[in-house]
């Protein structure tokens, strides 16, 4: 089945800093690769996606970019703030379908 | 107006209980699952049924029984809980199908404590 490796599991950044981080894919035929965002005690709720038609994806702070050849996409988060502190999660869709598949998370801490 | 809605938000119970978490949407999906967030936070997909139809099912232990009586509920019963049992557990729901795939609607959580 799919398996989604993600780097790093933690990560501190100082206020105004850019973050990243990255993940890998095994199915070559994925083609929905989300991200999510949870927050301490709270659900994971989706802060972008992108699909394996498009390379890169941005919403303001936060852009994704896939790389379908080597299997990889990133989450890019500019101008970090302390609200942007959550564990972060990417996903795969497996070949098989109706699944997600998650990386085991980044914890990332933006300090003021 | 809650989209994905399950039930009981916490849960304390004894080893070697029975109980059961619910969940409902009302988001008109086909697709519900459930998924395990363990301590080290690490979602694991358990189930996930498409139209009342078992779809996935990512080697539970057959303790984990789920249940869909109509498309809008998936809820899940735990046989003899044990201590590795404890963890959060997520319902979500999607409009994803075979043909495509989308994002995930997740219910607020069921912390299990398992003593």
């Amino acid at each position: 089945g799919e398996n989604v490796e993600q780097h790093p599991s933690t990560l501190s950044v100082q206020e105004g800093d850019s973050a990243v981080i990255k993940c890998t894919y095994s199915d070559s035929a994925s083609n929905y690769f989300p991200w999510y965002k949870q927050e301490l005690g709270k659900r994971p709720q989706l802060i972008i996606d992108i699909r394996s038609n498009v390379g890169e994806k941005k919403d303001q702070r936060i852009a994704v970019t896939l790389n379908k050849t080597a299997k990889h996409f990133s989450l890019h988060i500019t101008e970090t703030q302390p609200e942007d502190s959550a564990v972060y999660f990417c996903a795969a869709s497996p070949n098989s379908g109706y699944a997600l598949n998650f990386g085991k998370g980044t914890s990332l801490l933006v300090t003021p | 107006d809650t989209a994905v809605s399950q039930t009981p938000k916490y849960l304390v119970t004894q080893m070697g209980n029975d109980k059961s978490i619910k969940c409902e949407q009302n988001l008109g999906h086909d697709t519900m699952y459930w998924y395990k967030q363990d301590s080290k936070k690490f979602l694991k997909i358990m189930f996930s049924y498409n139209n009342k139809e078992l779809i996935i099912n990512e080697t539970v232990p057959n303790r984990f029984s789920p249940k869909s009586p109509d498309k809008a509920h998936l809820n899940l019963h735990i046989n003899s809980l044990e201590l590795g049992d404890s963890a959060v557990y997520f319902c979500a729901s999607s409009l994803m199908s075979r043909a495509t795939n989308e994002k995930l609607f997740f219910g607020s959580g069921t912390q299990l404590s398992v003593l």
